[in-house]
């Protein structure tokens, strides 16, 4: 199976902490997407990191890649209590695309 | 950003009910739709892929009889679940596509429970 693994599965910060979380994927890939979910929501996409590039960023968010590794970091910096939610990576791998096992992030105000 | 439309929301039924789901890319043309199925805490399952005008893809143990997938257009695409039992009781999400390395869009899932 493609999916990918994430780690933590949790994680429990305060207010303004950084929020780092990791993702493990096991074939090659063009490109590496992180996705936010809201509980009982639907999910959001985040950033989108191609398998040229070693580092993104989009506001408070920080992606990086390393394809040797096959592996995707996420860091949230200043957390608020609004980025309680679960993060996953998602790849795609042929015509689809596979998700992460998720890291459930909460903030705590 | 791109907007995907998933309806209904929530469905509480009986068994043996069929069931179905739309999924409407509302302001792009979604080439590729994706349905995945998500158990309380867990991440979200690939159960099928669908490019417009073709027939579904399933992935391995997703029984194509039970869950039809329909894509007709490049902005719709129904999942139906034929005759619901309690165990097919779970979040189910679709999403769209509008190309190869792009983002997928993905609707607000829709909750269904079997009594």
């Amino acid at each position: 199976s493609q999916q990918g693994e994430e780690d933590p599965q949790a994680l429990s910060i305060q207010e303004g902490e950084n929020a780092t979380m990791n993702c493990s994927y096991k074939t090659s890939i063009n490109n590496l997407q992180w996705y936010r979910q809201n509980s009982g929501r639907g999910l959001v996409h985040l950033i989108l990191i191609r398998s040229n590039e070693r580092e993104k960023h989009s506001g408070r968010l920080r992606v990086t890649l390393d394809t040797s590794k096959k592996s995707s970091s996420l860091l949230i910096t200043a957390s608020r209590a609004a980025d309680t939610a679960s993060y996953f990576c998602a790849t795609p791998w042929g015509n689809q695309f596979y998700f992460g096992t998720g890291t459930s992030l909460t903030v705590i105000p | 950003g791109a907007v995907v439309s998933q309806h209904p929301s929530w469905v509480i039924c009986k068994s043996g009910t069929s069931v179905k789901i739309e999924c409407r890319s509302l302001d792009f043309q979604a080439t590729t739709m994706f349905w995945y199925r998500q158990f309380p805490k867990q991440s979200l399952m690939l159960m099928a892929t669908s490019n417009e005008g073709s027939k579904a893809t399933y992935e391995q143990g997703v029984e194509k009889d039970k869950f039809l997938i329909n894509h007709a257009s490049l902005t719709l695409s129904t999942l139906t679940v034929t005759s619901a039992h309690p165990e097919d009781s779970s979040f189910y999400i679709c999403s769209g596509r509008g190309g190869e390395n792009q983002p997928q869009h993905f609707g607000d899932g829709t909750r269904l429970s079997i009594l």
